[in-house]
Parts: C-alpha cells; structure tokens; sequence
C-alpha cells in the first residue's frame, strides 16, 4: 500500500453514461496526475496538478475527459459520454514538489469496462 | 522530454542476477533516473532512482555510466514473484512540467 488510494477499484458501465472517480493522495504531496494504461502499454499521462491548480492537459485528452482537485487534497477524473474506447486502468499518482519529481507514488487504479 | 529505450522482455531463472538495461540519449543535465515495477492489474511501484553513478537500497542497484545515455538496474538473486514488467524513466528538472513518458517496459519472466 503506497498510501494513494483510489475508489471504485472497478467500473462497469453503458456507452454514453457519464463515470467519475476518485483519487485520494498521500496527504502532504502537493503534486498529483492522472494517468490511463491499457494492455500492454505503459501509463499515459493524462493530466497534471500542483495543488488545486491544473497545471498540464494532455492533448491525447478530449473534452469529454475532465479533472478537478478543488482543495488542493482529493481529486476526481470524470468521463462524459463514454466510449467503448474509453475502457482502461486509470491511475492516480501524487508526488512532492522537489527535484526528485520522478518518485510517484501510485494508486490501485480503477478499471473501466464500457459495454 | 527525454525518451527511453528497453528490452521488450527477458527470462531468468529463480536465484540468478538480472540486469536490465535502458537507454535515453538524450537526457538532459537536470534529469533523474527512475525504475518503476508492476504487476496486473496494479499501479507501477517506485524501485530506485539515480542521477549518477551507482545507487543500492534494499531491493535493487542501478548502475548509471558517466555519459547518462543509459542506465541498468540490477535485481540480485531474483525469485519468482519478480515476474513483473519494469519501467524506466527520465524526469526533468523541478521547474518545468513534469510529464513523464512510459515506454511499454520491459516483461521479466523469472523461471523455477
């Protein structure tokens, strides 16, 4: 357990409905992101905050794909109007500011199944 | 951002010491080194990270050359839950962004 917890851990759902989940980092990290991973692939980087500021979106991301972190502390991913392509491991990671950026710390992950 | 190259996968055996080798030509003056594992259906766990030359904590060693264009981490004497796929990144410097890029990783398979 890393200490970055992530929630539901799977979701199955309909083309075209709505999803979000949750990311609750390791409390005193500042920074967190978002990734998506499927099969056989390594994590994608999806987005990117430094406490309650979105700080980069990755272009790979549509509209329908959108973050919040309002208080700097939790965060959540919602994906509007899934897409069958949509489905995939989602994983949050949270980070201290520091120049050893690179020690993320990541979550379980949430599965994502659109039928 | 700096790109990174490894094998796709590789075998060993329970007991042996595995070596695995990234390179990233182009990694810039401010960069670290990081190697993550990860199982199924789990987030990738933080192994070791490096800026030069070599470093060990409890699981690992990574050997850093002193031109930075690669890296290798070394497993000793690896046993069966091993098996993972392992990932090698570059970072950047504390005050750009920080988007690492994953590479699809190298799947180890350790054997009895």
């Amino acid at each position: 357990d890393t200490g970055v917890s992530q929630d539901p851990r799977h979701k199955i759902t309909k083309r075209g409905q709505n999803v979000t989940f949750r990311c609750d980092p390791i409390s005193e990290h500042n920074r967190l992101y978002w990734y998506r991973q499927t099969l056989g692939q390594g994590p994608e980087f999806l987005t990117y905050f430094q406490n309650e500021a979105q700080l980069e979106k990755s272009r790979l991301l549509s509209d329908r794909f959108s973050a919040e972190r309002p208080k700097g502390s939790f965060s959540t991913l919602e994906i509007q109007r899934t897409e069958q392509g949509d489905s995939a491991m989602y994983l949050c990671a949270s980070s201290l500011k520091g120049p050893r950026r690179g020690t993320q710390y990541f979550g379980p992950g949430t599965r994502l199944l659109v039928l | 951002l700096a790109k990174t190259t490894q094998p796709i996968s590789m075998d060993s055996y329970e007991g042996q010491e595995v070596n695995i080798t990234c390179s990233h030509n182009n990694i810039a003056t401010n960069d670290y080194i990081t190697w993550y594992q990860q199982f199924p259906s789990q987030g990738p766990r933080f192994i070791i990270q490096g800026y030069k030359t070599k470093v060990t904590n409890e699981v690992a060693s990574l050997f850093i050359p002193a031109d930075r264009k690669s890296s290798t981490l070394s497993l000793p004497r690896v046993s069966l839950s091993d098996t993972a796929v392992y990932y090698c990144l570059v970072g950047v410097s504390e005050d750009s962004n920080y988007q690492l890029i994953w590479g699809a990783g190298t799947k180890l398979i350790i054997k009895p």
